[in-house]
């Protein structure tokens, strides 16, 4: 089972800053790496896939790097309503695992 | 419109089984792979369990391989979990998710709650 290892587990942030989350996986797993936000009480909502592919209609400030084991999600200029936990998500196979979670604080 | 309908939860005691059922509609099922994602109360997200759209292979997480089955009927448009000797820690929220290529989720449930205390 691929463990994804996600940090910081906690950011508090003032708006406009960048923030930058990191997962490494514990094998190689080429770009099947995927960022999701989840909001309280909301299921998950996709923002990146495949390592950088913007997904539909997630804003431009959202944006993914890396492949292999290491992998980065950057929030340019942070906004209010970017409060969340976010998550990195691998799909090599069947057996996927998600990382631990990010949750991101509003200061 | 793609919606995936989550239901069957609710409160069992330790030892019981639950079914889980997701009823989809607005694509065509049988070209997905589908899969169980689940987060117990003020926790992360954790994969369970997905399957291949004309369900001939299925896998799990450790945490319930032996004890969770999955599996679906293509004719409903429904994908199914059946849970056996339910303990505490498997109390969570319970999500069926839509795996676009078998890769990322693009679509998920709103979730169902299962509930495992004596």
């Amino acid at each position: 089972e691929v463990v994804l290892t996600q940090s910081p587990e906690f950011q508090s942030v003032t708006p406009k800053e960048k923030v930058t989350i990191t997962c490494r996986a514990s094998q190689n797993i080429g770009n099947n790496l995927h960022w999701y936000q989840q909001k309280p009480d909301q299921s998950p909502k996709l923002l990146i896939k495949f390592a950088s592919q913007s997904f539909s209609g997630v804003p431009s400030r959202f944006s993914g790097s890396g492949s292999g084991t290491d992998f980065t999600l950057t929030i340019d200029s942070l906004e209010v309503e970017d409060a969340a936990t976010y998550y990195c998500h691998q799909s090599s196979g069947l057996r996927q695992t998600f990382g631990g979670g990010t949750k991101v604080e509003i200061k | 419109e793609v919606q995936l309908l989550e239901s069957g939860g609710g409160l069992v005691q330790p030892g019981e089984s639950l079914r889980l059922s997701c009823t989809v509609s607005g694509f065509s099922f049988s070209s997905y792979v589908m899969g169980w994602v689940r987060q117990a109360p003020g926790k992360g997200l954790e994969w369970v369990s997905g399957m291949t759209g004309i369900g001939n292979n299925a896998d799990y997480a450790d945490s319930v391989k032996g004890r969770f089955t999955i599996s679906r009927d293509n004719s409903r448009n429904t994908m199914y979990l059946q849970m056996s000797s339910l303990r505490a820690d498997d109390t969570a929220i319970y999500y069926c998710a839509r795996l676009f290529s078998g890769s990322y989720v693009d679509y998920w449930g709103q979730g169902t709650l299962v509930a495992v205390s004596s």
